[in-house]
Order: C-alpha cells, then structure tokens, then sequence
C-alpha cells in the first residue's frame, strides 16, 4: 500500500459545528503532517508529527486540534471554524522527516457556511 | 525565512515541445523536492532532488546547491502534464516544508 488516505472527500459544516478529518497512511512512515491549501496558492504547513509526537505546530489557531492516536493514523478536530478556514486540507507522510518518499493524499475539501 | 522564487508563473505548450521550470532558493537547504498538482487537487512527489541530477521518463531535474538553485526540465510535453508544479524545500530536516508559489502548466493538443 503506498497511498495515503484522506476521508471526508468534502465537507461543509456551520460555524457552530465539530467536524473531524481523517489520514491514514499503512507505509511504515513515521512523519504525518497537516498542510491547508487556498485557492491559486501553495500548500502551507500547519502541524508536523514525528514518531506520534506533535514536533511543529505552525502557530495554527486552537480551533484546529490535531491528533496522532497511533502511527498509522492521522486526525485533525475542528470546531467554531470561521468561513476563511474553507479550504483543501491535505495529509502527507514520509518515512522520517527530511527524508524522501514525501506523499500527500488526496485532500478533504472544507466549506465554513 | 527562506524564501523560495519560482518561474515563470506561467506556461503555456503545444504538446510535443520541451520546457524548463525554475526554482531559486534564499538559503542553504537539505531537502528540495518538485511535485506537481494535478487539476484535481492530487500532489505528486516527482523529484527528491536536494542536489545532483535525476532522471524519470520524459523529466528530469537538476539542483545547483551552492548556486541555490533548481530546475525541473519536462520533454515531449503531454497534455496530462498539465497543473501546478511546485518545489518545496527543508532547511533542516524538520519536515517542515516550504513550498514556492508554483508553475502553472497548460499544455494543448
């Protein structure tokens, strides 16, 4: 298996609401990250795990709250989202940071109504 | 931080021609790869390249280290290569990937 999975697809959730994204990865990697992507731009990091341990956070708002419950897989908890949260959230892995092998799945589109 | 500039913004190909993509980086790096994003939103990891030369079917890249810089070169365009490439670089081995603002590539029949 050399994917990484993404699930919701799409979501459209209220500002009131709590939504959760979901990776998954069975490589081995042991390096996930969360990337947000606006429209027109390039993918910018939110938050990096290495070996389950949170070891970036791009002073990312607390309104997103990542999760690593084991190596395989990848959770990122949404809540009060604002409208300019609507973005494609995307999930990668590699098999330790700075290594080759980098893979991104293939996104949750987010819409905040 | 690092900075990284990539041209041109945009290009546009018949299919069959050959074209140069380049990446110039701000800073001394570890980690310098190229990916292309397909219309769909799909990011695809072609190069692992933070120096040297590498080779796969109809592309290729090259990564002038102490010259901070890259170039991904595509050949006999296909209009599947169309999107967005994008380099991306890691100073330190953190994961911590910066992307540059990409290549918008149309190639038509």
């Amino acid at each position: 298996d050399t994917e990484v999975t993404q699930t919701p697809k799409h979501l459209v959730m209220g500002m009131t609401n709590k939504k959760s994204l979901k990776c998954e990865q069975h490589m081995g990697h042991r390096a996930m990250y969360w990337y947000k992507q606006k429209a027109k731009k390039p993918p910018e990091l939110m938050f990096v795990y290495s070996y389950e341990k949170l070891s970036i956070n791009e002073s990312v708002p607390s309104r997103f709250s990542p999760e690593c419950p084991n190596s395989s897989l990848l959770n990122l908890h949404l809540h009060a989202l604002q409208p300019e949260d609507s973005a494609l959230y995307l999930c990668a892995s590699s098999p330790d940071t700075g290594f080759d092998g980098y893979t991104f799945g293939s996104g949750t589109r987010l819409t905040v109504v | 931080g690092i900075q990284v500039e990539q041209s041109p913004p945009d290009l546009i190909l018949q299919e069959g021609a050959n074209s140069t993509l380049r990446c110039n980086f701000s800073d001394s790096v570890n980690n310098l790869q190229w990916f292309h994003q397909n219309p769909w939103g799909q990011l695809i990891n072609l190069f692992y390249i933070p120096s040297g030369t590498k080779q796969n079917g109809r592309l290729s890249a090259t990564t002038v280290a102490t010259e901070r810089y890259s170039l991904l070169y595509i050949s006999s365009s296909q209009t599947t290569d169309s999107g967005v490439y994008f380099c991306a670089v890691d100073r330190s081995n953190t994961g911590k990937l910066i992307f540059g603002q990409g290549t918008t590539l149309q190639v038509k029949p």
